[in-house]
């Protein structure tokens, strides 16, 4: 079963607005990560938070991290058209050293 | 090199052929991942190598499915008689020690099973 799992699934907004996508994940981690995808190829790394960090930011991006509710959300503020992709979150949890990937939200963002 | 490179970047098969992927990870990164997506899916484990330890290999999904890294570098996936549900793109990504500063994923392998 996936360990972190992303919501919503799809999201289509128009560019200027805030995109927000959650992930919610199982059991305790090192840390979370958030990717991003284009076109179904590889993933790029976005950004890392630490399960004692509460909040990142890098550009446009905030993260937050609730550790007590083992959820997760990625904030895409003044959102462009380049912005759309798919975008998923990445966990370890403690005895691990393999990532899992939930099924990701496609964000579309309209010109 | 510069990031991970996979070839090739597109395959086609026939089914009941055997195929090969190749991932180059990054010099210097120990840790090497391959995964499977299937068309709007999520991303499946398949294998972890780290450093010259035996590899994770739990998330290979039947016995057709192999992998080797050589000199704890260069990775080869390979798939021996191809199924159509086989399927898929196929990434590898690589990292330093265990990714505690994230995963460099390379561009994938396309591969359709015809």
């Amino acid at each position: 079963s996936q360990q972190g799992e992303e919501d919503p699934q799809a999201l289509s907004i128009q560019e200027g607005e805030n995109a927000t996508m959650n992930c919610s994940y199982k059991t305790s981690i090192n840390n979370l990560q958030w990717y991003r995808q284009n076109s179904g190829r590889g993933l790029v790394h976005l950004i890392l938070i630490r399960s004692n960090e509460r909040e990142k930011h890098s550009g446009r991006l905030r993260v937050t991290l609730d550790t007590s509710k083992k959820s997760s959300s990625l904030l895409i503020t003044a959102s462009r058209a380049a912005d759309t992709a798919s975008y998923f979150c990445a966990t370890r949890s403690g005895g691990s050293y393999i990532p899992t990937f939930g099924r990701g939200t496609s964000l579309i963002v309209h010109p | 090199g510069a990031g991970v490179s996979q070839s090739p970047s597109n395959k086609v098969t026939e089914k009941g052929k055997d195929v090969e992927l190749r991932c180059d990870p990054i010099s210097g990164h120990t840790a090497l991942y391959w995964y499977r997506q299937s068309l709007g899916q999520g991303l499946e484990f398949l294998i972890y190598f780290q450093g010259n330890s035996a590899p994770d290999k739990s998330g290979l999904p039947s016995d057709r499915f192999s992998a080797e890294r050589t000199g704890g570098s260069v990775s080869t996936l390979t798939i021996q008689r191809t199924q159509q549900e086989d399927s898929a793109v196929y990434l590898c990504a690589s990292s330093l020690d265990d990714g505690g500063y994230g995963y460099t994923f390379g561009s994938g392998t396309r591969l359709t099973v015809v």
